[in-house]
């Protein structure tokens, strides 16, 4: 089973900066990851999958890079609503569905 | 609007039984794949089991395999999980989840629209 670790495990940011987030896989899952938005209380929301194409109604200031092993979920100019949890998730040997361990970002 | 609502979680005992269902609307069942998906409190996310569009294809997490069954009633929208011989570490919010089509209506497996969760304690 491909393992997916994300780091950091915690980013402290203040509304306006910019987080980049990465997952990277124990081997290589081409391009078939997606990432997931959670809050507090809420279900989990799609933002984007096949690493790079955003799911409909996502901001622009979210964006996705990387293929094979190593990913980044980019948040631009972040806005009080993005502090959440983050999970990337590969389907390369589907099944099953394979989630990372997440990663929060904080308000600073 | 999409939507998906659980229900059927609770309180039972180990080794105990429940049924868990889900209820689509805003879309028909029928055109999309479906998977449970569920979060120990405080933990991350454990894809549980997944079915296609018609129930020919069901697959489960190890975790589970043998214990749980995943069945789906197009005609009633409804998705449904039965959990037997439930364990301490079943214990979870347990979340339906639709799978996102790709433009060619081909299966992407990801999920791209979640319910709320319906929450399965196992304790004695």
């Amino acid at each position: 089973e491909i393992v997916l670790t994300q780091s950091p495990a915690t980013l402290s940011l203040s509304p306006g900066d910019t987080a980049t987030l990465s997952c990277r896989a124990s081997q290589s899952v081409d391009n078939y990851l997606a990432w997931f938005q959670q809050k507090p209380g809420q279900a989990p929301r799609l933002l984007m999958y096949d690493a790079s194409i955003r799911a409909p109604g996502i901001p622009a200031r979210f964006s996705g890079s990387g293929s094979g092993t190593d990913f980044t979920l980019t948040i631009s100019s972040l806005a009080p609503e993005d502090f959440a949890i983050y999970y990337c998730v590969h389907r390369r040997d589907w099944p099953p569905l394979t989630f990372g361990p997440g990663a929060r970002v904080e308000m600073k | 609007e999409v939507q998906l609502v659980e229900s059927g979680g609770g309180l039972v005992q180990p080794g105990g039984s429940l049924r868990l269902s889900c209820t689509a609307s805003g879309f028909a069942l029928s055109d999309h794949e479906m998977n449970w998906v569920r979060q120990a409190p405080g933990k991350g996310l454990e894809w549980v089991s997944y079915i296609s569009k018609s129930g020919g294809d069901i697959y489960y997490a190890d975790s589970v395999k043998g214990r749980f069954t995943i069945s789906r009633d197009n005609l009633k929208n409804s998705l449904f999980l039965q959990m037997n011989n439930l364990r301490a570490d079943d214990t979870a919010l347990y979340y339906c989840a639709r799978v996102m089509n790709y433009l060619d209506n081909s299966a992407s497996y990801y999920p791209d629209s979640w319910g709320r969760g319906t929450l399965v304690t196992v304790s004695s």
